[in-house]
């Protein structure tokens, strides 16, 4: 069972260049989210899905695209990399329950460098 | 606007001592309080709440919530150098969607 896996784990990228960062899990999670995060600001919600074709953005999503369409697979874009994009990204998932939260669970982090 | 609030931002004891987090919160659809513990990489979940004044426990690790006072903390005692790590508290609201706090960072010495 891998859990939650992003690729890649590092990029270095020129600003003005575009990139995909993968997310995928096996655990058949409804709910899937990317999260940044930068020195004294603790993990920023960028955009999130409830289920394939549904997507939404979240705290801090200019800049950045993100499509559902299988289950196991949420990937995000960058359309431009800006200096500003410079973080480390994490996806995460979990179930999805009405009246309640469940536990989020993380991939191992992506560090992006926009120069 | 939602917001949470960690104290302190950084903390640095010896091995043995016992260790107070805290959290506090400012939200409009609050369902739960959860911790994670943040080494190198990926945070990994250690406790939810939702519930006040019921004191979850792991180990020498425990957490309970006030939801009169909107705040949590998470006890650590007898504290080993493999607790150095940022603690992470988050609320959740509607839908899933988590609001972290800025993190504690842990330093213990040997």
């Amino acid at each position: 069972n891998a859990g939650v896996t992003q690729t890649p784990k590092f990029q270095v990228l020129k600003t003005g260049q575009s990139m995909t960062l993968q997310c995928a899990q096996d655990m058949n999670h409804e709910y899937m989210s990317w999260y940044r995060q930068d020195p004294g600001m603790g993990l920023r919600l960028i955009h999130y899905s409830v289920g394939a074709g549904i997507t939404d953005q979240g705290e801090v999503p200019n800049g950045y695209n993100v499509s559902r369409s299988t289950t196991e697979d949420f990937p995000l874009r960058l359309l431009s990399a800006a200096p500003s994009q410079t973080s480390v990204y994490f996806c995460a998932s979990s179930y999805l329950r009405v009246f309640m939260n469940t536990e989020a669970f993380f991939g191992q982090g992506t560090r992006l460098t926009v120069v | 606007e939602d917001k949470v609030v960690q104290s302190p931002l950084s903390l640095v004891v010896h091995e043995g001592d016992t260790v107070t987090l805290n959290c506090s919160y400012e939200v409009t659809n609050f369902r739960s309080l959860l911790w994670y513990k943040q080494e190198k990489k990926a945070p990994t979940f250690l406790f939810m709440l939702t519930s006040s004044g019921i004191e979850k426990k792991s180990g020498r690790l425990s957490s309970i919530l006030d939801k009169k006072e909107l705040s949590s903390i998470l006890n650590i005692t007898a504290t080993q150098t493999g607790d150095s790590a940022i603690y992470l508290c988050a609320f959740g609201g509607t839908g899933n969607q988590f609001y972290f706090g800025t993190g504690t960072s842990l330093t213990v010495i040997p």
